[in-house]
């Protein structure tokens, strides 16, 4: 079974501090990606990575940047926090392999509110 | 901009009867369409997918159809079970591009 961790599942953050959110998969998977759930908006991507060190934005990536140092692990780091970035985040895996199927496993989420 | 829309917020059906979950999409190059379950304080997991080359895929009781010319797919389940409430988000991908794109959701309550 693919595994998809984050290191916190709940998170109270002040405004301005820096915020790290961790995720790890141990499928061994190249792409991972990092999510925000809204109400009313579903999930929206703000970053994902197809390789170590390789990174693209998604739809939303003002505030945000991320960091893949290996393989298994991918970092999403707010800078400055802010109250409009108190959301659900969730981090996803997927495969590039002959098995490519679009499927994204996901993580349980951590919950972030910014004070 | 929301190319993926999911326009009932939320649905309540009995026990036995079936459910049906509606997403319409605006971008014809999407050409992947998946339906992911997503139940409290867990990730959203993969329940069931349709490529655009086919109008219906099955699964158990999961059905989903896809009539491109409308662009719209539906998430049929049949019987309709308490353990199946959850949110169901539609997301659509084109090609091998890894941005896949979410419907707000929709939240199933079966009621026993």
């Amino acid at each position: 079974d693919v595994k998809v961790t984050q290191s916190s599942r709940y998170l109270v953050k002040r405004t301005g501090e820096k915020v790290f959110l961790e995720c790890v998969q141990d499928m061994d998977h190249e792409n991972m990606f990092w999510y925000r759930q809204d109400p009313g908006l579903g999930l929206r991507l703000i970053y994902f990575s197809y390789d170590v060190k390789m990174k693209e934005k998604g739809d939303i990536p003002e505030g945000y940047s991320v960091s893949r140092e290996k393989k298994e692990r991918f970092s999403l780091i707010l800078e400055s926090a802010s109250t409009n970035q108190t959301s659900m985040y969730l981090c996803a895996s997927s495969t590039s392999g002959q098995t490519y199927t679009h499927e994204q496993y996901f993580g349980p989420g951590t919950r972030l509110t910014v004070t | 901009d929301q190319q993926v829309k999911q326009n009932s917020p939320s649905l309540s059906v009995q026990e036995g009867r079936i459910s049906i979950l509606n997403c319409d999409y605006t971008n014809s190059m999407f050409d992947y369409f998946l339906w992911y379950k997503k139940y409290p304080a867990e990730g959203p997991t993969f329940l069931i997918s349709i490529s655009s080359i086919k109008d219906k895929n099955e699964d158990g009781r999961f059905t989903v159809f896809l009539n491109k010319s409308a662009k719209h797919l539906s998430l049929h389940i049949v019987p309709s079970q308490p353990g199946d409430s959850a949110v169901y988000f539609c997301a659509a991908i084109k090609g091998n591009n890894n941005d896949m794109r979410f419907g707000a959701g929709t939240r199933l309550t079966v009621k026993p």
